[in-house]
């Protein structure tokens, strides 16, 4: 069972709009979020993160919502870059050390 | 700084051979450590954790082991692989809890 969905594998933005980028959780549990970005033959890199008891949190162009009755995340990205262009993953934390993530959506930033 | 070191980037090797994979994490002290793997075209997929010398959990079963033997080291093992260990393998750590894992670059490994 798939805790931790993304439910879109890509997504294209027009550089210089926004990128919203989804994530859905089944896991009532889960009370830390987080999202990666990784580039092709490289580790994921940490990019933001929020804890359950925040609904948002911002980071420069980097903004996390958290929808707790919807048990959804998104990432919004603004303005999109074309250095931005890469996968994104979420994962989500209950209170343990394992991170249980998304599949991932490929984002592709065009000039 | 904290750096994480993985290596090698590359490892192609014959089905039913054995794999070592090392990792070390430098500028940190007790670090939980973990294995990831890839699959193509698939998500982070979490082999082992381990929260301190010697100790290891395994999250999935299957024909690949992990040790620590020293305290920011952590190797991946296995004595027969097979066609379906072929993947991307990364390498985290992360301070504590609820904290940001932060990944080494990975090992490409492809099973002939």
């Amino acid at each position: 069972d798939q805790q931790v969905k993304q439910n879109s594998p890509s997504l294209s933005v027009q550089e210089g709009r926004i990128s919203i980028l989804n994530c859905d959780y089944t896991n009532s549990m889960f009370d830390y979020f987080l999202w990666y970005k990784k580039y092709p033959a490289e580790g994921p890199t940490f990019l933001i993160s929020i804890s359950s008891i925040k609904d948002k949190n911002e980071d420069g162009r980097f903004t996390v919502f958290l929808n707790k009755s919807a048990k959804h995340l998104s990432l919004h990205i603004v303005p999109s870059q074309p250095g931005d262009s890469a996968v994104y993953f979420c994962a989500a934390c209950r209170s343990a050390r394992q991170l249980t993530f998304g599949s991932g959506t490929q984002l592709t930033v065009l000039p | 700084s904290q750096t994480i070191h993985q290596w090698p980037a590359t490892l192609v090797q014959p089905v039913g051979s054995p794999l070592s994979l090392e990792c070390t994490v430098e500028g940190t002290s007790n670090p939980n450590l973990y294995w990831y793997r890839q699959a193509a075209g698939r998500g982070l997929q979490l082999l082992f954790y381990s929260v301190g010398i010697g100790q290891i959990s395994s999250e999935v079963p299957q024909n690949l082991s992990a040790s620590r033997p020293q305290d920011r080291q952590f190797i991946l093992s296995s004595k027969k692989l097979l066609l379906s260990d072929s993947g991307f393998y990364l390498c985290a750590w992360s301070i504590g809890q609820n904290q940001p894992q932060h990944f080494g670059d990975g090992t490409r490994l492809s099973i002939l």
